[in-house]
């Protein structure tokens, strides 16, 4: 299928906020997917938002959605070095019901 | 808490051997999945599962095959294991919704020498 893009790499200072930008495929996708995954381990979900949503809040996550360009971002305040992590975006694929249509990770690197 | 459980972490392998990675989940999920991840290529889809014996290819299914006798398990086969298989094999269950949400295992590291 089509590739849902994001930046490959981000590097941000302790306590700045980071933002990780993606780039969807399908616009009948129903929700779209933030997921962590630590070294060594696999992919944590970290927090999901409904196409009809512009804005999801969750503590220091605050996703935003643009339907009309395809635009997903993943804010994330006050960031701590335990967030060095790489993140995934994700959507779910139009009709299929099941399967997850990942980006290609955006490694966080936090230093202090 | 969801526990998507994969039988090992580290495999290493010949080419040529039949090898079988194992996946269980406790949560009765419908779903079940595998995914290869390789450096700069993120998240591929091998095969999933949506019920007990039903599979459907996901985007490289070839080399691999799978089976699904019950609910909790989900095997991924290589039939004969060469060296472009060697990658870190993720499995992930959900449950049939909407929301469509994904729960991983740890993962399974496999080199095929």
């Amino acid at each position: 299928g089509e590739d849902v893009e994001q930046s490959l790499f981000l590097s941000v200072r302790e306590g700045d906020s980071s933002v990780i930008n993606c780039t969807y495929t399908d616009s009948s996708s129903t929700y779209l997917y933030w997921y962590k995954q630590e070294p060594g381990a696999g992919l944590q979900l970290l927090t999901y938002i409904f196409s009809n949503m512009d804005m999801k809040q969750d503590q220091r996550l605050t996703v935003l959605l643009n339907k009309k360009d395809k635009h997903l971002s993943l804010r994330i305040a006050d960031t701590q070095t335990g967030d060095s992590a790489i993140y995934f975006c994700a959507e779910s694929i139009g009709n299929s019901g099941y399967a997850l249509n990942f980006g290609k990770g955006t490694s966080l690197l936090v230093t202090p | 808490d969801v526990k998507v459980t994969q039988s090992s972490r580290y495999l290493v392998k010949r080419t040529g051997e039949k090898v079988f990675l194992e996946c269980v989940q406790d949560m009765d999920h419908e779903n079940m999945f595998w995914y290869r991840q390789d450096p700069g290529l993120g998240l591929r889809l091998i095969y999933f599962s949506y019920d007990v014996k039903m599979k459907e290819k996901g985007d490289i299914p070839e080399g691999y095959s799978v089976s699904r006798e019950k609910k909790e398990r989900f095997s991924l086969i290589l039939e004969s294991a060469s060296t472009n298989q060697t990658s870190m094999y993720l499995c992930a269950s959900g449950r049939l919704s909407a929301k469509n949400i994904q729960y991983f295992g740890a993962g399974t590291r496999l080199s095929v020498l």
